[in-house]
């Protein structure tokens, strides 16, 4: 079974450019989260979907950040403009419906904003 | 006060000790508890998963949770080389999807 997959793996631009990450979550997986993860610090949740539905964007800066899950599959998160401290890496997860717990993660985005 | 509390280190053992890693939580709403591993550049990996109190064991490894007491701990047994990671505490709410609060996790470091 193909894990998630996410690109770019690395990012670096100049604060107040725009920045877009893409993640291909496993097969047949309904739920999808974005999760931010700074330095030394555990993920936080950006948003979660259900299918192509939001569930939960309470953390998610929404006057810089957006995010998209058309078609129920893949998912976009972007950052306009990109600020000094969205340097983080940013990590995908996914999860199957119905009763099984765990939430798998892609390898992440590195971004570096200068 | 943070929702869950985990002590960053870093923790340097030589290979064959036993690790203890903890984590306090605040809320008790918590259920769920689990342990992820994180390898440099890659993302989080699930080891333990616990629901109720008390202890689980798989293979080398123990998770303890305590609810009374807010408090859940991860042991590794025989330590080894390839046990060098970051290890994150996460819980969650309730078993029907909800994002997981992670600890800031603690870093492993096994040398032979």
């Amino acid at each position: 079974e193909a894990g998630v997959a996410q690109s770019p793996r690395y990012k670096i631009i100049e604060k107040r450019q725009s920045v877009a990450f893409w993640c291909n979550p496993i097969s047949g997986h309904a739920t999808l989260y974005w999760y931010q993860q700074i330095l030394g610090q555990g993920p936080k949740l950006l948003i979660q979907f259900q299918n192509n539905g939001v569930v939960d964007d309470s953390q998610l800066p929404k006057d810089r950040f957006s995010a998209e899950r058309l078609k129920g599959v893949d998912s976009t998160l972007k950052i306009q403009p990109a600020k000094l401290e969205d340097s983080a890496v940013y990590l995908c997860a996914s999860r199957s419906q119905g009763g099984h717990y765990e939430q798998y993660f892609g390898p992440g985005t590195r971004l570096t904003v200068t | 006060q943070k929702e869950v509390e985990q002590d960053p280190g870093p923790l340097s053992v030589p290979e064959g000790a036993i690790v203890s890693l903890n984590c306090t939580y605040s809320n008790s709403a918590f259920q769920y508890f689990m342990w992820y591993r994180q390898y440099s550049r890659k993302g989080p990996e699930l080891l333990m998963y616990t629901y109720s109190s008390g202890n689980k064991e798989d293979g080398r490894f123990t998770a303890q949770v305590d609810k009374s007491s807010k408090y859940i701990s991860l042991f590794i047994r025989d330590s080894q080389p390839s046990d060098s990671a970051t290890y994150l505490c996460a819980m969650s709410y309730n078993q029907a999807g909800t994002a997981l609060i992670f600890g800031k996790g603690t870093t492993l470091s096994v040398s032979s």
